[in-house]
């Protein structure tokens, strides 16, 4: 799976967007970019994915860009809930042999959100 | 109440005893991950369930760890004789693997079993 790189902090105000980047310029044709955050002493929780287009659910949406090297989480309007460390993981469809199907998270963006 | 669900949420033991972990993947899910994630580490893969087939098992650290999925649901860690290395949440994931799709799989987590060994 392609490696990614996220900026390790970051601050925002409540009520603000929230853009949190990635770079991941050796992906892959069929891999997918995935957002997970991790609060503080829970489980991850996926929040969104895509392939090529841009995404929209519930929580965020997902911006990549055309030659899919790069991709930015936007969350509109942050609360504090939001405080999280945020991962961004690049992973292609689950082969059933080896580790292939594991998610690897790195380091993430720790993300500060702040009255 | 449709996530994945592990127990105990935290278990306290002594080295050398032996500890069972449990988790209940969402319903219809085909594919269970086993992780830990030692107190500010990443999250470390343990194993792997798809369907019927044998298990990856290709990330347990030590032949004391073994984990078992009872028809295609529910499934239970074992760690035994336990070290106080292996103190760290262990969590479990599930989710729904179409191999022939090409899709990738979006796996949600449980909770987690924190496990201190003294």
């Amino acid at each position: 799976d392609a490696k990614t790189t996220q900026p390790p902090s970051m601050d925002c105000a409540e009520g603000r967007a929230a853009n949190l980047p990635c770079n991941h310029s050796t992906i892959s044709g069929n891999e997918y970019v995935y957002w997970y955050r991790q609060i503080h002493s829970q489980g991850p929780q996926y929040i969104i994915h895509g392939l090529k287009n841009n995404e929209t659910n519930e929580m965020a949406s997902l911006i990549i860009t055309e030659d899919r090297k790069s991709s930015t989480l936007i969350l509109p309007h942050a609360t504090l809930r939001d405080t999280a460390v945020y991962y961004c993981i690049v992973r292609g469809a689950p082969r059933f042999t080896g580790g292939g199907n594991k998610l690897t998270f790195g380091t993430g963006t720790q993300l500060k959100v702040e009255l | 109440g449709a996530g994945v669900s592990q127990s105990p949420s935290n278990k306290v033991t002594e080295k050398g005893k032996d500890v069972e972990l449990r988790c209940d993947p969402i319903s219809g899910h085909t594919a269970l991950y086993w992780y830990r994630q030692s107190l500010g580490q990443g999250l470390e893969f343990l194993i792997y369930f798809q369907g019927n087939s044998a298990p990856d098992k290709s990330g347990l650290p030590s032949d004391r760890f073994s984990a078992e999925r009872t028809g295609g649901s529910v499934s239970t860690l074992t760690i035994q004789r336990t070290q106080q290395e292996d103190s760290a949440v262990y969590l479990c994931a599930s989710s729904l693997v179409v191999l022939t799709s090409g899709r990738a799989d979006t796996q949600y987590f449980g909770p987690g079993t924190r496990l201190t060994v003294l």
